[in-house]
C-alpha cells in the first residue's frame, strides 16, 4: 500500500495525560500537513511541512500542541495534557505538488 | 462570513438522477479548488480539482468554476446509491486547504 498511513487508528485517554500520533506520508511526496475534524464540520488545518522544515501553524495549533517531521520522512503530532475538547479526528496529508491526498486518520476520544 | 460555504443537506436524489453541490468562497486570492467525498467515519478522498473558469468533467463527476461570482459546483451525473456520502469542498487561499463543512448527499434507490 502507497498511501498516506497514521498509527494509532484509535486513542483513548485521559484528560491530562499525552498522547503522539504518527503519519507516513507517500513517499515522493516533500509536503505533509495535519488536520483535525470535529463532528459535522470539514477539516481545520493546524500545520505544515516542506521536507522537515515547519512552514506554518495555524492559531488553532495551541502551545499543548508540537509537531515534528525529522529528516523530512514521517511526521508526529503530540498533544500535552489532554483536555476533553482536542476530542477529535486527526488527519494527515500529503502531496507533491498541490494535490493532497489523506490518511485514515486517527479518532481521538479524552475521557 | 465563513472562508467556504455549503448547504450542509441532506441533498437527497433519486438514483440516475443528477446531484447539485454548490459551494462559495470568500478570498478572491483563492487559486486551486477541491472537491473531496467522505463516508461516514472514513478520511476525506480526492475526486476533483479545478483551476480555471468554466467545467471540468472527470467520468461522472464535472466540476464548475466561477471566480467572478467566487463559485464552485459539483455535478454528479447518474447518481449511485453508493455515491451517498458528505462532499467537501475545500479551496487555498494560502498552502493549506480550507474546507467548507459539507454537503450531506443521499442517493435514494
Amino acid at each position: 500500500d502507497t498511501g498516506v498511513s497514521q498509527d494509532p487508528r484509535h486513542k483513548i485517554t485521559k484528560r491530562g495525560q499525552n498522547v503522539t500520533f504518527r503519519c507516513d506520508p507517500i513517499s515522493e511526496h516533500n509536503r505533509l500537513y495535519w488536520y483535525r475534524q470535529t463532528l459535522g464540520q470539514g477539516p481545520e488545518f493546524l500545520t505544515y511541512f516542506q521536507n522537515e522544515a515547519q512552514l506554518e501553524k495555524s492559531r488553532l495549533l495551541s502551545d499543548r500542541f508540537s509537531a515534528e517531521r525529522p529528516k523530512g520522512s514521517f511526521s508526529t503530532l503530540e498533544i500535552q495534557r489532554t483536555e476533553q475538547g482536542d476530542s477529535a479526528m486527526y488527519l494527515c496529508a500529503s502531496s507533491e505538488r498541490d494535490l493532497q491526498y489523506f490518511g485514515p486518520g486517527t479518532r481521538l476520544t479524552v475521557t | 462570513q465563513k472562508e467556504v460555504e455549503q448547504n450542509s443537506g441532506p441533498l437527497s436524489v433519486p438514483e440516475g438522477a443528477i446531484a447539485s453541490l454548490n459551494c462559495t468562497y470568500s478570498d478572491r486570492g483563492s487559486q486551486s479548488f477541491f472537491w473531496y467525498r467522505q463516508y461516514s467515519g472514513k478520511s476525506p478522498e480526492l475526486i476533483m480539482s479545478i483551476y480555471s473558469n468554466g467545467d471540468k468533467e472527470d467520468g461522472r463527476f464535472t466540476a464548475q468554476l466561477n471566480k467572478a461570482s467566487q463559485y464552485v459546483s459539483l455535478l454528479i451525473r447518474d447518481s449511485q446509491p453508493s455515491d451517498s456520502a458528505t462532499y467537501l469542498c475545500a479551496v487555498t487561499p494560502r498552502e493549506a486547504l480550507t474546507f467548507g463543512s459539507g454537503t450531506r448527499l443521499q442517493v435514494q434507490p
